[in-house]
């Protein structure tokens, strides 16, 4: 099993410009999840999907899209990048209720710089 | 509303001496306890959780856990610490029965010294 798989590892921005974060996960699970991690900030909720077919904005939305695929695949997108959005990107997934014991498996990162 | 407060930004330890990281919960209702390790430039692995049952909990790499309902904590445990323990680690409060959104305390910076 792949587990959580996240396309591009890198990338340089300059301002301005749009990009498409993809997700995918290969384990079966109903959420899926994108946050962001900055220095000393922890990890901040972008945007969350639920179930196929369903998203909700988390703590730090703005600037940010999402597009829930399948149940396998979840995507973010940035429409006009701003130095501010230079930071790490994880996605995560979740195979809810109480046997599956709600661990959470995340993506090794996307690092993205906005010039 | 549910929060995490994880009250160090670093600990610093010897190797082979106990080590301790610790965290402190907000949450309604009973709440699931996650531990994550984040090694560098990767991304977060589950290290321990603690659903129900037994306070102690035991992860991956001899990782233990207490969970302290009174005391709102759930601090992280190592009897002997090694030098590649050192990671940062992330405690994680779910509310049970709630939606499906994990919080995440602000991370720890654990060193071990050789």
């Amino acid at each position: 099993n792949a587990g959580v798989t996240q396309t591009p590892k890198f990338q340089v921005l300059k301002t301005g410009q749009s990009m498409t974060l993809q997700c995918a996960q290969d384990m079966n699970h109903n959420s899926m999840y994108w946050y962001r991690q900055d220095p000393g900030m922890g990890l901040r909720l972008i945007y969350y999907s639920a179930s196929e077919g369903t998203t909700d904005k988390g703590e730090v939305p703005n600037g940010y899209n999402v597009s829930r695929l399948n149940k396998r695949e979840f995507s973010l997108r940035l429409e006009s990048a701003a130095p501010s959005q230079t930071s790490v990107y994880f996605c995560a997934s979740i195979q809810q209720g109480f046997a599956a014991k709600n661990i959470q498996y995340f993506g090794a990162g996307t690092r993205l710089s906005v010039l | 509303a549910q929060s995490v407060a994880q009250p160090e930004d670093q600990v610093n330890v010897a190797e082979g001496n106990p080590l301790t990281v610790k965290c402190t919960y907000s949450v309604s209702g009973n709440p699931y306890l996650f531990w994550y390790v984040q090694y560098p430039n990767r991304g977060l692995q589950f290290l321990l959780k603690y659903i129900t049952g037994d306070n102690l909990v035991k992860g991956s790499y001899g990782f233990e856990a207490e969970f302290n309902k009174s005391q709102t904590s759930f601090h992280l445990k190592k009897p002997s610490a090694l030098v590649s323990d050192s990671a940062l680690y992330f405690c994680a409060v779910l509310a049970s029965g709630g939606s499906y959104i994990p919080t995440f305390g602000r991370g720890t910076s654990l060193i071990v010294h050789p």
